[in-house]
């Protein structure tokens, strides 16, 4: 899972499959981003959830948070060789000043 | 067409020397952000302007100097280039600067230092 010390994750899966990226967070945050980053581009949002929100949905992507435990996963259904990215989370510092991002989850898919 | 837009794409600098890295957004943002990305740390957030005015900064370095002429503007000038400053610096902004709303990110200018 992201944040923490870990180095970036690297997952390989399979076209189909279905996969899951873990986020925890120590601070306390209204807010989750996903971004993903595709190479040599800038990151781009895909999903953001909020703490209102246990759940949601945008399209093959599915996003929790969980504020009790102060974690949030992206999961993606049916992956596609396009979904190969670097993929990140990010919350809000304590400070709301800026976001902070998690060391991220390259993502490979094949075929 | 790129809302954000920054220059150069890539620069390569000696040690010691000086570079100022352009960014400028179309969006009618009121909030912009550099962060630096290398494969040590990914994505790390350097700096935030709020209607011009600097929010936070977590950048120890004072060789590290943002420059906000109009609001849609933030220059990052870096000065004493060393080796370790290698990295792809993004610039971001966002409606509201309090780190809640979505950011905007630029594709990046690639600095290498030798």
């Amino acid at each position: 899972s992201q944040w923490g010390e870990e180095n970036l994750q690297a997952l390989s899966i399979q076209e189909g499959e279905d996969v899951t990226m873990n986020c925890s967070y120590k601070t306390y945050t209204t807010v989750v981003h996903w971004y993903r980053q595709d190479s040599g581009r800038g990151p781009a949002l895909i999903i953001l959830i909020r703490s209102n929100e246990r759940e949601k949905r945008s399209g093959r992507l599915r996003a929790t948070l969980d504020t009790s435990s102060q974690s949030s996963s992206l999961s993606i259904t049916a992956a596609q060789c396009e979904d190969t990215a670097v993929y990140f989370c990010a919350h809000q510092s304590s400070s709301f000043s800026k976001l902070v991002f998690g060391q991220g989850t390259s993502l490979s898919v094949v075929p | 067409d790129p809302k954000i837009i920054q220059k150069p794409k890539y620069l390569v600098a000696v040690t010691g020397s000086e570079k100022i890295l352009i960014c400028e957004q179309y969006l009618g943002h009121n909030a912009m952000y550099w962060y630096r990305q290398s494969a040590k740390k990914p994505l790390e957030f350097m700096f935030s302007y709020s209607y011009q005015k600097l929010m936070d900064n977590q950048t120890a370095s004072s060789r590290f100097q943002p420059q906000s002429s109009k609001k849609n503007h933030l220059d990052l000038q870096i000065t004493a280039l060393k080796p370790d400053d290698s990295a792809t610096y993004f610039c971001a902004s966002s409606q509201k600067g309090w780190g809640t709303g979505q950011l905007y990110f630029g594709e990046g200018s690639k600095l290498t230092v030798l």
